[in-house]
């Protein structure tokens, strides 16, 4: 299986800040990257899908970029409603796999 | 909208079956557009894909799960639903099911709220 390493495991920060979250796979993954956000209590929420492009909806602060086995989350302005668990997922090869997650947390 | 509810049992006995419907409303799941997955995410880890069910009922499992584990859709219903035979109390985890697209790579695009199982006696 694709093993998926995000760095940090977890961060704080401000309101404001330039937050960015990285990921990488074990295996080459192509585009084949995906970004959810997931709250306590809520349903998990795609951000990115294909690497780098913003599902329908989500706000433009949030970008991705990478290929291969490097990829980058991008939030470049936090606001108070991204405090939350941010989790990869590659799905090149099978079967698909996540990352163990990285909390963003208030300074 | 699009709206996907976990239902069944929050505790199960070791060496039991673990059974879970998934509820959709506001489309239908006879589609040949979507996949209908589940995954699951035990205490303090990350999310684990169980497997899909497509269109005609052809299904897709996680190799390391899949000597356990059955997905059946029921269309009438439009539902689809998750046993996984023989737990230990590492099966215990929130369950979520999810709708799989496409475009150009796989992604889950719409989630439930999921459903914590307890695997004890």
């Amino acid at each position: 299986d694709v093993q998926m390493t995000q760095s940090p495991s977890s961060l704080s920060a401000s309101i404001g800040d330039r937050v960015t979250i990285t990921c990488r796979a074990s295996q080459r993954v192509s585009t084949a990257l995906n970004w959810y956000q997931h709250k306590p209590g809520k349903a998990p929420k795609l951000l990115i899908h294909s690497a780098s492009t913003l599902q329908s909806g989500v706000p433009s602060r949030f970008s991705g970029s990478g290929s291969e086995t490097d990829f980058t989350l991008t939030i470049s302005s936090l606001q108070l409603e991204d405090f939350a668990t941010y989790y990869c997922q590659q799905s090149y090869n099978a079967p698909q796999t996540f990352g163990q997650g990285t909390k963003v947390e208030v300074k | 909208q699009l709206q996907l509810q976990e239902s069944g049992p929050g505790l199960v006995k070791p060496s039991e079956t673990l059974s879970l419907t998934c509820t959709v409303s506001g489309g239908s799941i006879n589609t040949k557009d979507y996949y209908w997955g589940w995954i699951r995410q035990p205490p303090g880890k990350g999310p684990e894909w169980i497997g899909n069910v497509y269109y005609g009922g052809r299904t897709y499992y996680n190799p390391s799960l899949e000597s356990r584990v059955t997905i059946s859709a029921d269309t009438s219903r439009n539902q689809f639903s998750l046993k996984l035979s023989s737990v230990t109390a590492a099966d215990t985890a929130v369950y979520f099911c999810a709708r799989r697209s496409y475009s150009p790579s796989y992604y889950f695009d719409h989630w439930g709220l999921g459903t914590l199982v307890t695997v004890s006696s």
